[in-house]
């Protein structure tokens, strides 16, 4: 079974810049996360989606953070304009519903953003 | 507020001992606790899930425990090997609604050869 995809791995940008990264779940996970992990600290969520629903977005800085999840597939995650603090990994992490839960999440590689 | 802690400072070990991490949390009920591995550069994979009605799981030379009084996980590698070293993440979940794993900071792990 294929994991989770992510794109791209890595990017380097200037602060107010704009960046989008890409996520592809595992196919059948209808529960769809991205955290942020910045450098020594656990990852930190950012939104949950359920199929193409947002569960929960308490934590995403909507001033400048957005993330969409049409078709109830891939999502994307924007940051529009970025900030040094914006500095980090952004993780994606998808769970399967289906018959009882197991509460495993699959992890993506992750993108790395550097804002300079 | 609310905290997961996790020890900070790296936990140093010879190969074939017993690794004990910790976690503690402060103003949480979890429903249920789950335990991850993290490389260099790589994302958190699954290790073990136990309920909060659970106090022991094991899967092969791991051992996770439960404390609800005293609000603390264990997480033990038996016999540690070198291949071993990574960060271990505990993430809790809360019932009520959606579950959704909230992750301490992890502890790193190097075992010596």
């Amino acid at each position: 079974e294929a994991g989770v995809a992510q794109s791209p791995r890595y990017k380097i940008i200037e602060k107010r810049q704009s960046v989008a990264f890409w996520c592809n779940p595992i196919s059948g996970h209808a529960t769809l996360y991205w955290y942020q992990q910045i450098l020594g600290q656990g990852p930190k969520l950012l939104i949950q989606f359920q199929n193409n629903g947002v569960v929960d977005d308490s934590q995403l800085p909507k001033d400048r953070f957005s993330a969409e999840r049409l078709k109830g597939v891939d999502s994307t995650l924007k940051i529009q304009p970025a900030k040094l603090e914006d500095s980090a990994v952004y993780l994606c992490a998808t769970e399967s519903t289906s018959g009882s839960r197991t509460g495993e999440l699959f992890f993506g590689e992750g993108s790395r953003l550097t804002v300079l | 507020s609310q905290k997961i802690e996790q020890n900070s400072e790296a936990l140093n070990i010879q190969e074939g001992k017993t690794a004990t991490l910790t976690c503690n949390y402060t103003n949480y009920s979890p429903a249920y606790l789950q335990w991850y591995r993290q490389d260099p550069g790589r994302g958190p994979v699954f290790l073990l899930l136990i309920r909060e009605n659970e106090k022991e799981k094991r899967k092969e030379r791991l051992k996770v425990t439960f404390d609800t009084t005293l609000k603390q996980s264990l997480f033990h590698i038996t016999a540690s090997q070198p291949a071993d070293s990574a960060t271990y993440l505990c993430a809790l979940e809360t019932s009520g609604g959606s579950y959704i794993p909230t992750f301490g900071r992890g502890t790193s792990l190097i075992v010596h050869p």
